[in-house]
Order: C-alpha cells, then sequence, then structure tokens
C-alpha cells in the first residue's frame, strides 16, 4: 500500500537555527501536505502542495511539491521555542478533500532556548 | 471557517461498556468525514472513511462492528467504540471535508481510556 517515510525521525536544535525535513513516498501523491501537530492536540495544517516543483512559504516556513510527485521538504527558519511539536508529512492521491489522507511517521522538533 | 469540534475531548470508561464520539462540522458541510487512531509517539492511522447517508468505508484490519460510525447529517458523524477493552485506548481523531474545500480539518481529538 501507499506507504511515506520522513526524516529526521528527530532534531534537537538550538533556538534560532535553521531546520530541514523531508519526506519521500513510493509511489505518486497529487496533494501534500504538512501539518503540525501539539501534545494532546489534533493535527493543524501548516503548508498544502498542489503542483509539481510548487514552492510555498507560510511565514518562517517554506515546503516544496517534488518535481518526481514523490516526495516534499520543509524548512523552518530561525526557529523558536514555540516550533516545538510533530511535523507530519501527508499526502492524497488527488486535490480534493473528499480523498483520503495518508500520513508519515512525523518528525519531532525540540528547540533548545 | 472550516471548523471541526470533537467531543468529549477525554473520556475514561470501563472495560466492556461502549463509548461514542462526536465530529460536528460547525460552518461547513462536511459530506466526507475521516476517523483516525493515534498511538503514542505513533503517527495517525486511517480507521474509516465515511460519507453523509451511506455506509462507512473500513481500512484493512479495523472491525466495523467494534468501531460504529454514523454519518446521518452534513455536519455529524459519531464513532462508538462497542464493548471497549484496554487495549482500544487511544487518541481519536476526525477530520471532514467536503464542498470547496480542497483540504480537510481535524478536531481536536479525543482521549479515551478503557480500565
Amino acid at each position: 500500500g501507499q506507504q511515506l517515510n520522513q526524516s529526521p525521525q528527530s532534531m534537537f536544535i538550538q533556538e534560532g537555527e535553521d531546520v530541514s525535513m523531508n519526506c519521500t513516498s513510493s509511489s505518486i501523491f497529487n496533494t501534500w501536505l504538512w501539518y503540525k501537530q501539539d501534545p494532546g492536540e489534533g493535527p493543524v495544517l501548516l503548508i498544502a502542495l498542489y503542483k509539481a516543483g510548487e514552492l510555498t512559504s507560510n511565514g518562517r516556513l517554506t515546503a516544496q511539491f517534488g518535481t518526481t510527485r514523490k516526495d516534499s521538504f520543509l524548512n523552518i527558519s530561525a526557529s523558536i521555542p514555540s516550533d516545538v511539536g510533530i511535523y507530519f508529512c501527508a499526502g492524497q492521491r488527488r486535490k480534493t478533500s473528499y480523498d483520503k489522507v495518508i500520513f508519515g511517521p512525523g518528525t519531532s522538533l525540540s528547540v533548545i532556548p | 471557517g472550516a471548523v471541526v469540534s470533537q467531543h468529549p475531548s477525554r473520556v475514561i470508561c470501563k472495560s466492556g461498556t461502549s463509548v461514542k464520539i462526536e465530529c460536528r462540522s460547525l460552518d461547513f458541510q462536511a459530506t466526507t468525514m475521516f476517523w483516525y487512531r493515534q498511538f503514542p509517539k505513533q503517527s495517525l492511522m486511517l480507521m474509516a472513511t465515511s460519507n453523509e447517508g451511506s455506509k462507512a468505508t473500513y481500512e484493512q484490519g479495523v472491525e466495523k462492528d467494534k468501531f460504529l460510525i454514523n454519518h446521518a447529517s452534513l455536519t455529524l458523524s459519531t464513532l462508538t467504540v462497542t464493548s471497549a477493552h484496554p487495549e482500544d485506548s487511544s487518541f481519536y481523531i476526525c477530520s471532514a471535508g467536503g464542498g470547496q474545500l480542497l483540504y480537510y480539518t481535524f478536531g481536536s481529538g479525543t482521549r479515551l481510556t478503557v480500565v
């Protein structure tokens, strides 16, 4: 079945540093999504990508939809303590909210003040 | 816009009892709702997809008789964990989509503890 891999599994960084994490898939997705989850909460959408090669920013976050449609990366610049959490990539086969979303295993980010 | 409310946020029940979790879309019509479960330090695993007015589609390995899903209206879906056992203890999260939305929104989750 469809499977997503995320790396790294966890990261410990100093406040102010930039962060980069990526996501790869064995099959093509037509939508890539990046979510952040805080403990005890549901995931919150950070960035949605709909076209191969697309580069999208949301404040200090930047994500790209890989040209092969089998990968995506998320960068966070100048990290701050509230960036702590689990970051999930997710993919959809179709560009519609009717299609199920497959989640990666997550990257745990810790920011040291 | 696109707010999804999930209730209760936490529930503790005795083994053998049933628990109902509600998922409501507050400001849009959710033709499709999804139910996930998440074990500690793991990712979200899709349990089932429910479309308003029709039977839910369950993922492989998810017992439909144990996890009853009802999506009777465009704003409400419920998940009932029947005859709950300690191994059913988990974080259950719903999400909803539909209409012009390109992506769907998640509820805040329900922490179920079966004792």
